[in-house]
Protein backbone atom coordinates (compact mmCIF):
# COMPACT_ATOMS: atom_id res chain seq x y z
CA UNK A 1 0.00 0.00 0.00
CA UNK A 2 2.30 3.06 -1.31
CA UNK A 3 -0.50 5.50 0.23
CA UNK A 4 -0.53 8.89 -2.29
CA UNK A 5 2.49 9.17 -4.39
CA UNK A 6 3.57 12.26 -6.49
CA UNK A 7 5.46 12.57 -9.50
CA UNK A 8 8.25 14.27 -10.00
CA UNK A 9 9.65 15.61 -6.89
CA UNK A 10 11.08 18.64 -8.38
CA UNK A 11 10.83 20.00 -11.94
CA UNK A 12 12.32 23.35 -13.51
CA UNK A 13 9.98 24.83 -16.05
CA UNK A 14 10.68 27.48 -18.56
CA UNK A 15 7.99 30.22 -18.88
CA UNK A 16 5.47 28.70 -21.36
CA UNK A 17 6.41 25.60 -21.33
CA UNK A 18 3.85 22.70 -19.94
CA UNK A 19 4.27 19.75 -17.97
CA UNK A 20 1.74 17.73 -16.05
CA UNK A 21 2.37 16.99 -12.19
CA UNK A 22 1.07 13.04 -11.71
CA UNK A 23 -0.91 12.09 -8.52
CA UNK A 24 -1.50 8.26 -7.51
CA UNK A 25 -3.33 6.26 -4.44
CA UNK A 26 -3.91 3.00 -4.49
CA UNK A 27 -6.37 3.17 -1.37
CA UNK A 28 -9.54 3.62 -3.50
CA UNK A 29 -10.70 7.31 -1.84
CA UNK A 30 -13.28 9.02 -3.79
CA UNK A 31 -11.95 12.53 -3.48
CA UNK A 32 -8.97 13.81 -4.24
CA UNK A 33 -7.26 17.12 -4.40
CA UNK A 34 -4.48 19.40 -5.35
CA UNK A 35 -2.76 22.35 -3.22
CA UNK A 36 -0.01 24.39 -3.79
CA UNK A 37 1.50 25.65 -0.68
CA UNK A 38 3.59 29.30 -0.80
CA UNK A 39 5.15 30.52 1.79
CA UNK A 40 3.06 32.54 4.48
CA UNK A 41 -0.13 31.26 2.80
CA UNK A 42 -0.20 28.27 3.51
CA UNK A 43 -1.74 25.61 1.30
CA UNK A 44 -4.34 26.71 -1.01
CA UNK A 45 -7.21 24.49 -2.87
CA UNK A 46 -6.34 24.48 -6.43
CA UNK A 47 -8.70 22.31 -7.63
CA UNK A 48 -10.59 19.19 -6.92
CA UNK A 49 -12.26 15.58 -7.50
CA UNK A 50 -15.32 13.81 -6.02
CA UNK A 51 -14.99 10.67 -7.94
CA UNK A 52 -14.11 9.22 -11.18
CA UNK A 53 -15.46 11.83 -14.21
CA UNK A 54 -16.42 14.50 -11.50
CA UNK A 55 -13.96 17.46 -10.87
CA UNK A 56 -14.08 21.60 -9.85
CA UNK A 57 -12.37 24.26 -9.24
CA UNK A 58 -10.87 25.64 -5.80
CA UNK A 59 -9.35 28.97 -4.61
CA UNK A 60 -7.34 29.19 -7.22
CA UNK A 61 -7.77 27.35 -10.28
CA UNK A 62 -6.40 29.59 -13.10
CA UNK A 63 -3.72 27.94 -15.00
CA UNK A 64 -4.60 24.19 -14.08
CA UNK A 65 -6.19 21.94 -15.97
CA UNK A 66 -7.18 18.82 -14.11
CA UNK A 67 -8.97 15.35 -15.12
CA UNK A 68 -10.06 11.96 -13.43
CA UNK A 69 -10.49 9.23 -15.67
CA UNK A 70 -9.89 6.80 -12.90
CA UNK A 71 -10.26 6.48 -8.93
CA UNK A 72 -6.48 6.16 -8.66
CA UNK A 73 -4.81 9.05 -10.88
CA UNK A 74 -5.67 12.43 -10.58
CA UNK A 75 -3.32 14.62 -13.01
CA UNK A 76 -2.71 18.36 -12.83
CA UNK A 77 -1.78 20.29 -15.90
CA UNK A 78 0.06 23.42 -16.44
CA UNK A 79 -0.33 24.30 -20.17
CA UNK A 80 1.43 27.87 -20.62
CA UNK A 81 4.34 28.02 -17.16
CA UNK A 82 4.37 31.48 -15.27
CA UNK A 83 7.21 32.18 -12.32
CA UNK A 84 3.65 32.89 -10.35
CA UNK A 85 3.17 29.43 -10.28
CA UNK A 86 6.64 28.23 -8.68
CA UNK A 87 5.29 26.84 -5.43
CA UNK A 88 4.93 23.28 -3.77
CA UNK A 89 2.48 20.89 -5.06
CA UNK A 90 0.82 18.63 -2.61
CA UNK A 91 -2.00 15.99 -4.02
CA UNK A 92 -4.65 15.00 -1.08
CA UNK A 93 -6.60 12.02 -0.83
CA UNK A 94 -9.76 12.00 1.33
CA UNK A 95 -11.51 8.88 3.26
CA UNK A 96 -14.63 8.61 5.66
CA UNK A 97 -16.61 11.12 7.20
CA UNK A 98 -17.28 12.46 10.32
CA UNK A 99 -15.33 11.02 13.20
CA UNK A 100 -13.60 8.46 11.16
CA UNK A 101 -12.46 10.95 8.05
CA UNK A 102 -9.09 11.35 7.67
CA UNK A 103 -6.92 12.98 4.93
CA UNK A 104 -3.90 11.89 3.28
CA UNK A 105 -0.83 14.00 1.89
CA UNK A 106 1.32 13.00 -0.59
CA UNK A 107 4.94 13.93 -0.32
CA UNK A 108 4.71 16.98 -3.01
CA UNK A 109 6.37 18.20 -5.75
CA UNK A 110 8.35 21.22 -5.66
CA UNK A 111 7.95 23.27 -9.20
CA UNK A 112 10.40 26.41 -10.38
CA UNK A 113 9.44 28.20 -13.45
CA UNK A 114 11.98 30.45 -14.73
CA UNK B 1 -16.63 31.93 2.98
CA UNK B 2 -14.35 29.47 5.71
CA UNK B 3 -11.54 30.57 6.82
CA UNK B 4 -8.32 30.16 9.47
CA UNK B 5 -5.91 32.55 11.17
CA UNK B 6 -2.91 31.70 12.72
CA UNK B 7 -1.60 34.98 14.63
CA UNK B 8 2.01 34.23 15.02
CA UNK B 9 3.82 32.96 12.39
CA UNK B 10 6.91 32.04 14.98
CA UNK B 11 6.87 30.47 18.13
CA UNK B 12 9.91 29.75 20.13
CA UNK B 13 9.97 28.16 23.29
CA UNK B 14 12.92 26.62 25.09
CA UNK B 15 12.42 22.44 25.42
CA UNK B 16 10.74 21.37 28.60
CA UNK B 17 8.32 24.31 28.20
CA UNK B 18 4.64 24.22 27.42
CA UNK B 19 4.03 24.79 24.00
CA UNK B 20 0.72 26.49 22.17
CA UNK B 21 0.17 27.34 18.76
CA UNK B 22 -2.84 29.67 18.11
CA UNK B 23 -5.52 29.34 15.81
CA UNK B 24 -9.47 31.36 15.03
CA UNK B 25 -11.27 30.33 12.30
CA UNK B 26 -14.37 31.32 10.59
CA UNK B 27 -17.28 29.03 9.23
CA UNK B 28 -20.66 28.90 8.87
CA UNK B 29 -22.21 25.96 11.26
CA UNK B 30 -20.65 23.68 13.28
CA UNK B 31 -16.59 23.53 12.27
CA UNK B 32 -14.50 20.60 11.52
CA UNK B 33 -11.12 21.62 12.65
CA UNK B 34 -7.81 19.88 11.87
CA UNK B 35 -3.70 20.29 13.01
CA UNK B 36 -1.59 19.15 10.34
CA UNK B 37 2.61 19.84 11.44
CA UNK B 38 5.34 20.04 8.48
CA UNK B 39 8.66 18.68 8.90
CA UNK B 40 11.74 20.25 6.63
CA UNK B 41 10.95 19.06 2.89
CA UNK B 42 7.90 16.64 3.67
CA UNK B 43 4.58 16.18 3.34
CA UNK B 44 1.46 17.59 5.86
CA UNK B 45 1.32 14.99 8.98
CA UNK B 46 -2.02 14.70 10.56
CA UNK B 47 -1.96 15.77 14.09
CA UNK B 48 -5.20 15.09 15.60
CA UNK B 49 -9.06 16.94 14.57
CA UNK B 50 -12.07 18.22 16.25
CA UNK B 51 -15.43 16.78 14.77
CA UNK B 52 -18.04 16.54 17.34
CA UNK B 53 -17.82 15.49 21.46
CA UNK B 54 -15.62 16.16 23.94
CA UNK B 55 -13.89 19.84 23.86
CA UNK B 56 -10.09 18.33 24.58
CA UNK B 57 -8.86 16.41 21.46
CA UNK B 58 -5.72 14.81 21.95
CA UNK B 59 -3.48 13.56 18.91
CA UNK B 60 -0.34 12.51 18.00
CA UNK B 61 2.86 12.87 19.12
CA UNK B 62 1.69 14.25 22.82
CA UNK B 63 -0.44 17.15 21.34
CA UNK B 64 -4.05 18.02 22.14
CA UNK B 65 -6.13 21.00 21.34
CA UNK B 66 -9.00 22.40 22.95
CA UNK B 67 -12.55 23.74 20.77
CA UNK B 68 -13.94 26.98 21.79
CA UNK B 69 -17.00 27.73 20.21
CA UNK B 70 -17.54 30.81 21.90
CA UNK B 71 -14.44 31.85 20.98
CA UNK B 72 -13.95 30.27 17.48
CA UNK B 73 -10.63 29.24 18.67
CA UNK B 74 -8.80 25.61 17.94
CA UNK B 75 -5.49 26.55 20.01
CA UNK B 76 -2.70 23.71 19.34
CA UNK B 77 -0.52 22.37 22.75
CA UNK B 78 1.91 19.99 24.30
CA UNK B 79 2.66 20.33 27.87
CA UNK B 80 6.08 20.04 27.45
CA UNK B 81 7.99 20.71 24.04
CA UNK B 82 10.78 18.77 22.52
CA UNK B 83 13.66 19.97 20.30
CA UNK B 84 12.09 17.51 17.54
CA UNK B 85 9.16 19.08 17.68
CA UNK B 86 10.05 22.30 15.52
CA UNK B 87 8.60 22.14 12.59
CA UNK B 88 5.91 23.68 10.88
CA UNK B 89 2.47 24.13 12.06
CA UNK B 90 -0.85 24.02 9.79
CA UNK B 91 -4.41 24.78 11.20
CA UNK B 92 -7.54 24.09 8.71
CA UNK B 93 -11.09 23.74 9.05
CA UNK B 94 -13.70 22.72 6.56
CA UNK B 95 -17.88 22.76 6.48
CA UNK B 96 -19.04 19.47 7.14
CA UNK B 97 -20.84 19.70 3.99
CA UNK B 98 -18.30 20.15 2.08
CA UNK B 99 -14.93 18.34 1.56
CA UNK B 100 -13.16 21.14 0.52
CA UNK B 101 -10.06 22.31 3.67
CA UNK B 102 -8.97 25.88 4.03
CA UNK B 103 -5.49 26.40 5.80
CA UNK B 104 -4.09 28.77 7.86
CA UNK B 105 -0.79 30.89 6.99
CA UNK B 106 1.00 28.44 9.30
CA UNK B 107 3.18 28.62 12.22
CA UNK B 108 6.76 28.07 12.80
CA UNK B 109 7.39 26.72 16.13
CA UNK B 110 11.33 26.22 17.11
CA UNK B 111 12.46 24.29 20.25
CA UNK B 112 15.73 25.90 21.52
CA UNK B 113 17.68 22.59 23.39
Amino acid sequence: NAGVTQTPKFQVLKTGQSMTLQCAQDMNHEYMSWYRQDPGMGLRLIHYSVGAGITDQGEVPNGYNVSRSTTEDFPLRLLSAAPSQTSVYFCATHKGSGTQETQYFGPGTRLLVL
Amino acid sequence: AQSVAQPEDQVNVAEGNPLTVKCTYSVSGNPYLFWYVQYPNRGLQFLLKYITGDNLVKGSYGFEAEFNKSQTSFHLKKPSALVSDSALYFCAVRDPNDYKLSFGAGTTVTVRA
